[in-house]
């Protein structure tokens, strides 16, 4: 079963860091672009960075260029996300999103993981 | 960046209802148009992608149309399991961005 798992979410002061880690199994990691899309409460889902294949690749949207930092370890089926600097805007589920087909920068994406809630607040 | 807009924002209709939802792009994105459910406290589930595939285990009452800058998705026949949020998606260029989503809420 494709399965992709988060964790480290939880309170954080804002200026804070915190690191997100999501771990996959079920499918060939090193095949896929991965990406980190987030919700914050009762709003929509904005994508916030990926990573591609052998992680020679990283694009973020603008609002975390700098602070944020999107990794990976292939040998470990993990994917990461270090968030530096961290605001109350940034407060949101993060969620884990392989795209449909292999070594697709831009796809539908499919499977998602359960999400892990970051929150920002002092 | 490419602009996703939905409409309506909230819809309210009942079982058995044909219900359609709009999806407008800023500029063309071909075919390049997904769409979303998100039910509470779950991730988003996969129901089309490139515009008009229905994906695997998906009922066949939920279809897409479209390309260019405008795309529907239809659920023929509301069941009580659709009553759920929808967004779209464009995977034509980055950043992937979404619509805003759609409430689709039971009269």
């Amino acid at each position: 079963e494709v399965q992709l798992v988060e964790s480290g979410g939880g309170l954080v002061q804002p200026g804070g860091s915190l690191r997100l880690s999501c771990a996959a199994s079920g499918f060939t990691f090193s095949s896929y672009w991965m990406s980190w899309v987030r919700q914050a409460p009762g709003k929509g889902l904005e994508w916030v960075a990926n990573i591609k294949q052998d992680g020679s690749e990283k694009y973020y949207v603008d609002s975390v260029k700098g602070r944020f930092t999107i990794s990976r370890d292939n040998a470990k089926n993990s994917l990461y996300l270090q968030m530096n600097s961290l605001r109350a805007e940034d407060t949101a589920v993060y969620y884990c999103a392989r795209p449909k087909v292999p070594a697709a920068m831009l796809n539908w994406f499919d499977p998602w993981g359960q999400g892990t809630l970051v929150t920002v607040s002092s | 960046d490419i602009q996703m807009t939905q409409s309506p924002s909230s819809l309210s209709a009942s079982v058995g209802d044909r219900v359609t939802i709009t999806c407008r792009a800023s500029q063309s994105i071909s075919s390049y148009l997904n769409w979303y459910q998100q039910k509470p406290g779950k991730a988003p589930k996969l129901l089309i992608y490139a515009a008009s595939s229905l994906q695997s285990g998906v009922p066949s009452r939920f279809s897409g149309s479209g390309s260019g800058t405008d795309f529907t998705l239809t659920i023929s026949s509301l069941q009580p399991e659709d009553f759920a949020t929808y967004y779209c998606q464009q995977s034509y260029s980055t950043p992937v961005t979404f619509g805003q989503g759609t409430r689709l809420e039971i009269k």
